[in-house]
């Protein structure tokens, strides 16, 4: 089945370092993908999105890339901060019977060390 | 807060009971998403209706069920349970579209 999926599940990297998390796809149906971030003991919460026919955009420290060619997607976080440290989930958007349906890949835990 | 609340937050069981978590969406959010997280499974969809009416389906066991009120809060029941069951669940709202917005989930534990 169609499947959306990490190459990372742990990334420790230095305050003040650029952090990198992809994520890989398999449905080229896919039209819209959503990076989430969970803290402990939260629910996940949006970060940021993109649609198909983007290959990038950004937001506030954080900048998204998709590479349809290679059904790639990635999350770049700018001068990284402890409070960064969460799991981060990508997902996908299908369209099921007039539904969205997202699926979510098994998550990168990124741990900031000080 | 993302305005979605979920209830109870932690709820320990036994095997083969039945539980019921209830989901307020956020106000004007008419599409409810339910979600299972386990530590070894992350997140897996089971279940979304919009507006009273069931739109999607996941990977939802026939012990479990849901439905979607005219207030349009949501209840996800469990049946039957089993050990296997314990797990975060998390109900996300959204006001039709992609985006998502989750409570912070009800902790499950069979015992």
């Amino acid at each position: 089945g169609e499947s959306v999926g990490l190459h990372l599940p742990t990334l420790s990297v230095q305050e003040g370092d650029n952090s990198i998390i992809n994520c890989a796809y398999s449905n080229s149906a896919s039209d819209y993908f959503i990076w989430y971030k969970q803290e402990s003991g939260k629910g996940p919460q949006f970060i940021i999105d993109i649609r198909s026919n983007m290959d990038k955009r950004q937001g506030q420290r954080v900048t998204v890339l998709l590479n349809k060619t290679v059904k790639h997607l990635s999350l770049q976080i700018a001068a990284t901060q402890p409070g960064d440290s969460a799991v981060y989930f990508c997902a996908d958007v299908a369209t099921v019977n007039a539904g969205n349906m997202l699926t979510f890949g098994g998550g990168t835990r990124l741990m900031v060390k000080p | 807060d993302s305005g979605v609340t979920q209830t109870p937050k932690h709820l320990i069981t036994a095997t083969g009971q039945r539980v019921t978590l209830r989901c307020s969406p956020r106000s004007g959010d008419l599409s409810v998403y339910w979600y299972q997280q386990s530590l070894d499974q992350g997140l897996q969809f089971l279940i979304q209706y919009y507006n009273g009416e069931e739109r999607a389906k996941g990977n939802i066991l026939e012990r479990f069920s849901a439905q979607q009120f005219p207030d349009l809060h949501s209840e996800l029941n469990l049946s039957s349970l089993e050990l296997g069951d314990s797990a975060l669940y998390f109900c996300a709202s959204s006001p039709g579209g992609e985006k998502l917005f989750f409570g912070s989930g009800t902790q499950l534990s069979v015992l």
